[in-house]
């Protein structure tokens, strides 16, 4: 069954540092997500991209926040500059149509210290 | 400090009897409804869907119920089994938006062998 992968599974890293999470979403999807969850919390949306642009983005993706898809295979999520309250579980989605059949990766756990 | 959490509904239920999870979802508009599992550690994992044109919708020993009068969804788990113990998630999306999800807060499922 296809699965979308992401790398790496845990990153951690000091307050103000960039990091770059990278996800591979399923290779015939055309729409991609970012969630985050806080430990213990609900898995809450950061932004949705189709079409090479931000289609949707909620409060929590201010301009420290930015995604990429720089090939035809990864989609990026970076942080510019880390803050404690970042340290999350990431994960990135795709989907073959905006509401259908939603994949999740297994997620990168973000520590910042 | 002390940390704030969300305090997760527990259902504990014997091996081999149904369980079912209850969900209220916030959106009049939504039309799309995916029950997730979630293992600690681990991704939101798809269950089940249903339209918000139908009222429910059967899986291999998983039934989702939708009661778009009172915003209520539930998932019933046939013959639980140790194996289905994780937090369950039910999640909405609504026509408009480009397909973000907005999950609920979860129920942890515990199976008593």
């Amino acid at each position: 069954e296809p699965e979308v992968t992401q790398t790496p599974s845990h990153q951690v890293t000091q307050m103000g540092q960039e990091v770059i999470l990278r996800c591979v979403p399923i290779s015939n999807h055309l729409y991609f997500y970012w969630y985050r969850q806080i430990l213990g919390q609900k898995v809450e949306f950061l932004v949705s991209f189709y079409n090479n642009e931000i289609s949707e983005k909620s409060e929590i993706f201010d301009d420290q926040f930015s995604v990429e898809r720089p090939d035809g295979s990864n989609f990026t999520l970076k942080i510019r500059s880390t803050k404690l309250e970042d340290s999350a579980m990431y994960f990135c989605a795709s989907t073959r149509t905006a509401n259908y059949g939603y994949t999740f990766g297994s997620g990168t756990r973000l520590t910042v210290v | 400090g002390e940390s704030v959490g969300l305090h997760l509904p527990t259902l504990s239920v014997q091996e081999g009897d149904n369980s079912i999870i209850n969900c209220a979802y916030s959106n009049s508009a939504s039309d799309y409804f995916i029950w997730y599992k979630q293992e600690s550690g681990k991704g939101p994992q798809f269950i089940i869907d249903i339209r918000s044109n139908m009222d429910k919708r059967q899986g291999q020993r998983v039934t989702v119920l939708l009661n778009k009068t009172v915003k209520h969804l539930s998932l019933q788990i046939a013959a639980t089994q140790p194996g289905d113990s994780a937090v369950y998630f039910c999640a909405e999306n609504y026509g408009g938006s480009q397909g973000n999800l907005i999950f609920g807060k979860g129920t942890k499922l515990s199976v008593k062998p």
